[in-house]
């Protein structure tokens, strides 16, 4: 299995555009969660699907975020507008069975906001 | 909420020398308690976790990590630093009931030659 796929790894783009990340959990795995990593909160949880369907979105720091699963093998992140504080590395990991298991993490979105 | 703690955001460790990262948790139940390494550039990847079957988990590149009720801790251990462990090392506690992992800040590990 390839694992986790995130596309793209670096994305720089300037204040007030859309920005959409993209990833393809594991075959087979139910679970499928967006984290965001900055230097000043660490690791934060966004969201997390369970089968296609968010559970919890308490994470998403404003309405700029969303994110859908339209399908098992596929997820977006998208920020509308991009604000400069917007900017740090974004995760996409998947898991079979929840957060009792290993989660699998992809490489990460770089994401630059100017 | 379930939550974890990591002192010292970066730690020295002589090539050779004993690896020591120290973990706290909270939890109001027996927790799952996971120990995951971020290499340069990479995501996470899981050493070990403990899901109550054995106090002393043992997981890869020789890391392994002791689960004390008393203390409530989960530190991480190596016997003995190699330079290809210098990463970011992450604690993590799983939430019960919803699914979630809480992680702690992290610590930065740097292996001095």
């Amino acid at each position: 299995d390839a694992g986790v796929i995130q596309s793209p790894r670096h994305e720089v783009t300037e204040m007030g555009q859309e920005v959409t990340l993209r990833c393809k959990p594991i075959s087979g795995h139910d679970y499928l969660f967006w984290y965001r990593q900055t230097m000043m909160r660490g690791l934060e949880l966004l969201i997390y699907f369970n089968n296609n369907v968010p559970i919890d979105d308490s994470g998403m720091p404003e309405d700029r975020f969303s994110a859908k699963m339209p399908n098992a093998s596929f997820s977006t992140l998208k920020i509308q507008p991009s604000e400069p504080r917007d900017s740090a590395v974004y995760f996409c990991a998947s898991s079979l069975r929840g957060a009792y298991n290993e989660q699998f993490f992809g490489p990460g979105t770089r994401l630059t906001v100017l | 909420a379930q939550s974890v703690t990591q002192l010292g955001s970066h730690v020295s460790v002589s090539e050779g020398a004993l690896v020591l990262l120290r973990c706290n948790y909270s939890s109001s139940v027996p927790p799952y308690l996971f120990w995951y390494v971020q290499y340069p550039n990479q995501g996470l990847q899981l050493l070990l976790k403990y899901t109550s079957a054995a106090t002393l988990v043992k997981g890869i590149n020789g890391f392994e990590a002791e689960f004390k009720k008393s203390e409530t801790s989960f530190h991480l251990t190596k016997p003995s630093a190699h330079m290809s462990d210098a990463a970011e090392y992450f604690c993590a506690v799983s939430d019960h009931g919803n699914n979630r992992l809480a992680f702690g800040k992290g610590n930065q590990v740097v292996v001095i030659p």
